[in-house]
This record gives C-alpha cells, structure tokens and sequence, in this order.
C-alpha cells in the first residue's frame, strides 16, 4: 500500500509564474490536509479538504492561492503569481475521516523555489 | 495565536548518549504529539499523549504530557545515528496540528 504521493518533489519557479503542487492520498483515503514549511520552521496549518468540499481554509492566505480535491485525482495546491516568500516545503498529509486521531501520514513533500 | 517553545533548538551529542528536550505552551493541551522529521522527508508520529501525567514509550523514546498540561518532554536513550532529524512538539486534538519549530539533533558515531 503506497503512501501518500507528491509530486514534484522539486519545482522552481520564476516570480509571477504559477506553481501546482499535486497530492495523491493513500489508498481509502477522503481527507487531506496541505501544511506550509518554511526554512528553520515548524509546519504551518494551510487547508483540509473532503473529495469536492474544502472544509477549512483558514491557514491559506487570501490571495493567489486555492487548493481542490476533485472527485477523481489527486488534490491540487494552485499557487498563482508566485513571489519569493512563496519559497518552502508544502506537505500533505491524508486520513481516512475525521476520527480525530493525530495525522500519521505525511508525504515527502515539494520544496518549491522562486527564483 | 497559540505558542510553542522547544528548547533546546539544536543539540550536538556522541552516539550512545541520552537526549532530552522539551515544550512548553502558554495554553492548556489536551493531546500533546511527537513528530520527527529526517532531511528531505514529511514528519512522522513517534508518540501521542493524551492525559496529563501520562508517560509513553516507544523502543528507546519515552514521552510525558506534563501534569499542567502546559508542557511535555521527549527523551531519547543511547541514541543512534540514525536518530538524527527535527524533533517537533505538536499540539494535536483536531486537523489543524500547530507545530513547534523544533529541535534539530545531530549524533556523531
């Protein structure tokens, strides 16, 4: 059973570019969840998305960015016009439900760098 | 907003030591977790805690949620190698886990 997939793993971008930053959930999985890195830094809350529904948005800064989880494929983080302090790790991180339990499954991550 | 702080923020010791680091928070925690995350990968749960005073272990890690339920420590014994990574405090209980900015260990052989 694979774990939760992201790809790129390494994106770099030019500022004003757009980044899309892909999550697969691991197998059964409905949620996910995408936490922000930033150098030196612990893992900063973005969105928690249910297939089709985002659930809670309030770590995501309000402009440029959107995230989705369609019915089929994976989530998308969608960062638009990129700038410099858009430079971090993005992870996801998937569960089967709500059960409230603590998130074990984080995928690798994409360092995203603009230039 | 709620505020984490691990110390030490790094720590530099000889294989087979123990290590001990901590957190503390200015608000009360119902679930305190234990992440630890190698270069280049996502964290990785070591250890939950969910009642103050409660100690946990898991192989050579051994946690406690502090009895004020403000704090929490995770410590180490003989460390490997291989124990090498940011060592983070989480505040857990919902979706949105808050990390600590952690404390990066390095183990010389």
């Amino acid at each position: 059973n694979a774990g939760v997939m992201q790809n790129p793993r390494h994106l770099v971008r030019r500022r004003g570019q757009e980044a899309r930053l892909r999550c697969s959930p691991m197998k059964g999985h409905s949620h996910v969840y995408w936490y922000r890195q930033l150098p030196e830094e612990g893992l900063k809350f973005m969105v928690y998305l249910q297939k089709e529904n985002i659930i809670d948005e309030s770590g995501m800064p309000k402009e440029r960015f959107s995230a989705e989880f369609p019915k089929e494929g994976p989530s998308i983080l969608r960062i638009q016009q990129v700038v410099r302090g858009d430079s971090a790790a993005y992870f996801c991180a998937s569960s089967p439900g709500a059960s409230g339990g603590p998130l074990r499954f984080f995928g690798p991550g994409t360092r995203l760098t603009v230039l | 907003g709620q505020q984490l702080n691990q110390s030490p923020q790094s720590m530099f010791i000889q294989e087979g030591e123990d290590v001990s680091m901590n957190c503390t928070s200015s608000s009360i925690f119902n679930t305190w977790l234990w992440y630890k995350q190698e270069p280049g990968e996502g964290p990785v749960l070591l250890i939950a805690l969910y009642k103050a005073g409660e100690l946990t272990s898991n192989g050579r890690l051994t946690a406690q949620f502090g009895i004020t339920r403000k704090d929490s420590f995770l410590n180490i014994s003989a460390s490997i190698p291989s124990d090498v990574g940011i060592y983070f405090c989480v505040k857990g209980g919902s979706e949105k886990l808050v990390f600590g900015k952690g404390t990066k260990l390095t183990v010389n052989p």
